[in-house]
Parts: structure tokens; C-alpha cells; sequence
């Protein structure tokens, strides 16, 4: 299996565009994980699905952020309009059943000037 | 509300010394403990984990972590560390909502192994 694959790895935009980033989970895996890590922060759940269904959106900083998971293999986590702060590294993750591993894509590093 | 408490940011060691990493954790129920770690620019990847059996878990490349219930612990040991140890852990506990599981990740230790 390939892994969580993440796109982009890196992104840079202006502040007021959208952005769109894409994570592709392990197939049969049915829970979706996205967080946010920065230096201040640390690493900060923002949402995630079971089965497709966002169970827990608490994390999610401002209405500006969205997420969708259309299907099993495919989420994406939208911002519109970007900020400056909304500089991080976006971690998708998934995983299969309660205690199992959570697995990890590389990220996608956004910058917003 | 299930949390987790790393106690130290940093932590520098020499190569070949001990190490441990403390992790404290609050939850009125049972739950299942994990150690993440996490290279240079590259996504989190599970150490270890204790889920139930034995409180001693140990990772393939030396790592061991205890999970003591009265002490509500599971600090990360290594007795004899390499520089390719050097990265940042992370201690989590699984929380189950709505049917659902996420993890509560602590703040992070940056583990750093000088020469």
C-alpha cells in the first residue's frame, strides 16, 4: 500500500486566495483524521470522519476552513479566504478500527504571504 | 476531558546515554496509549503502543514504554541512544466519541542526541 498520500507537499499563496488541500487515505480504512501543526501550537486536531461523516469539527479555527469527504478515498480540507496565520503543515491521517495505528502522510506545507 | 502531559520540551542527551521521556495522561476511563515520533519534515509514525496484556511495550528499535495505571504514566525509555534518535515524540491517548476514536496528542519532546 502507498500510504496516506497528501497534495500538494508544499504550497505558497497570498493572503484572500483559496486553498484546497487533497488527502487520499489507506483503502479500507474508515476513519479520516486532519490536523494542523505549528511552532506555537503544537499539533491540533481539526476534524474528522467515520465512515465518511464528520463525528467532531471542534478543531476547526473559523468558518474561513471547510471539509469535505465526498467518499471513502478522497477528503479535502478547504480554506477561503487564507491568512497569514493559517501558515502550517497540514497532516492527514487514517486509520482502521479503535486502537489501531493512526497513519501519517508527509503533509502539505502551506505558506500564506 | 481525557488529556495528556509531556513535561519536557527538550530534551539533549549524549550518544549511548539513557533517555526517558515522561508522559502523563487524565482519563476517568480505560484507554488504549500511544508513542508517536516524528523526523525532520516527515509525518508522524507510531513508536509503540499499549492497548491491553502486558504493561511493558517495546518498539523494534530499542524503545520501551510502561503503562503504570496509578500513576497514570507511560514515559518512553531507551537505555543507549543513537543519533539517529534525534526527533520529536509524541505521547497520545485515544479518546472514543460517538462511536468514533481520535487521539489527544501531548505538546511534543524534542529528543536531541549530540556526539
Amino acid at each position: 500500500d502507498a500510504g496516506v498520500i497528501q497534495s500538494p507537499r508544499h504550497e505558497v499563496t497570498e493572503m484572500g486566495q483559496e486553498v484546497t488541500l487533497r488527502c487520499k487515505p489507506i483503502s479500507g480504512h474508515n476513519s479520516l483524521f486532519w490536523y494542523r501543526q505549528t511552532m506555537m501550537r503544537g499539533l491540533e486536531l481539526l476534524i474528522y470522519f467515520n465512515n465518511n461523516v464528520p463525528i467532531d469539527d471542534s478543531g476547526m479555527p473559523e468558518d474561513r476552513f471547510s471539509a469535505k469527504m465526498p467518499n471513502a478515498s478522497f477528503s479535502t480540507l478547504k480554506i477561503q479566504p487564507s491568512e497569514p496565520r493559517d501558515s502550517a503543515v497540514y497532516f492527514c491521517a487514517s486509520c482502521g478500527w479503535r486502537g489501531d495505528t493512526q497513519y501519517f502522510g508527509p503533509g502539505t506545507r502551506l505558506t500564506v504571504l | 476531558a481525557q488529556s495528556v502531559t509531556q513535561l519536557d520540551s527538550q530534551v539533549p542527551v549524549f550518544e549511548e546515554a539513557p533517555v526517558e521521556l515522561r508522559c502523563n495522561y487524565s482519563s476517568s476511563v480505560s484507554v488504549y496509549l500511544f508513542w508517536y515520533v516524528q523526523y525532520p519534515n516527515q509525518g508522524l509514525q507510531l513508536l509503540l503502543k499499549y492497548l491491553s496484556g502486558s504493561t511493558l511495550v517495546e518498539s523494534i528499535n530499542g524503545f520501551e514504554a510502561e503503562f503504570n495505571k496509578s500513576q497514570t504514566s507511560f514515559h518512553l525509555r531507551k537505555p543507549s541512544v543513537h543519533i539517529s534518535d534525534t526527533a520529536e515524540y509524541f505521547c497520545a491517548v485515544s479518546l472514543t466519541q460517538g462511536g468514533s476514536e481520535k487521539l489527544v496528542f501531548g505538546k511534543g519532546t524534542k529528543l536531541t542526541v549530540n556526539p
